[in-house]
């Protein structure tokens, strides 16, 4: 089982709220991920970091913003939730050694109201 | 990357091995065969990979054929939990980021 989780598992929230979905892995992996997907839809990846410092955006155009103090966390935050975020959050992390796959965490259902 | 087709759906019944197909005819020599699955809500799942041979594991096999413009993936006795989007993916082994693009996936069925 891979160590990457991500809290909350669920969340109901009201528009305008400012949130944040926290990830955190116990791997020692650099590169962490963001992916949204809706339901029964494909993932895109909205944010990656290839370390500390690092955040990038991904091939989905995303409001939210990420950071990347610290190897194990990568927290994602809205700054003002609306309905179009609801969406499903999934987090992942990989090593820089082989076979590079990714493991993800079991992601965040988000509603917003 | 290179681009993947898979069919959308599959049904398989219980116990009898599952045959998932991937084309990637575009894919660059260079390029490793990637297979994730996502069960119902849950985040996906790596697989197996492989880049020209044959390769198995203790989930599945994937076989690959010799032109590398096709894969497909065997779960030898799928199981009710088997049922998941199954997703195939190609790209270059430890790019910079370690990058992968999700399509939509075949969607499998085991059925009792």
């Amino acid at each position: 089982e891979a160590d990457i989780y991500q809290t909350p598992r669920y969340l109901v929230i009201g528009t305008g709220k400012k949130i944040t979905l926290e990830c955190s892995q116990t791997m020692g992996h650099d590169k962490m991920y963001w992916y949204q997907q809706d339901p029964g839809m494909e993932l895109h990846l909205i944010h990656y970091s290839y370390g500390v410092n690092s955040t990038e955006k991904g091939d989905l155009s995303s409001e939210s913003t990420v950071s990347r103090i610290r190897t194990e966390h990568f927290p994602l935050t809205l700054e003002s939730a609306r309905p179009s975020h609801t969406s499903q959050y999934l987090c992942a992390s990989s090593s820089d050694r082989g076979p590079y796959e990714q493991y993800f965490g079991p992601g965040t259902r988000l509603t917003v109201t | 990357d290179a681009k993947t087709t898979q069919p959308p759906s599959m049904d398989c019944a219980e116990g009898r091995a599952a045959n998932l197909p991937c084309n990637h005819s575009t894919i660059s020599g260079n390029e490793y065969v990637y297979w994730y699955r996502q069960i119902h809500s849950q985040g996906p799942q790596y697989i197996i990979h492989g880049l020209k041979n044959n390769e198995t594991n203790e989930m599945a096999s994937l076989i690959i054929t010799e032109d590398r413009k096709s894969s497909t993936l065997i779960l030898p006795h799928a199981t009710l939990r088997d049922t998941a989007v199954y997703y195939c993916i190609v790209r270059v082994e430890g790019n910079a980021g370690n990058m992968l693009t999700f399509g939509g996936g075949t969607r499998l069925m085991v059925k009792p």
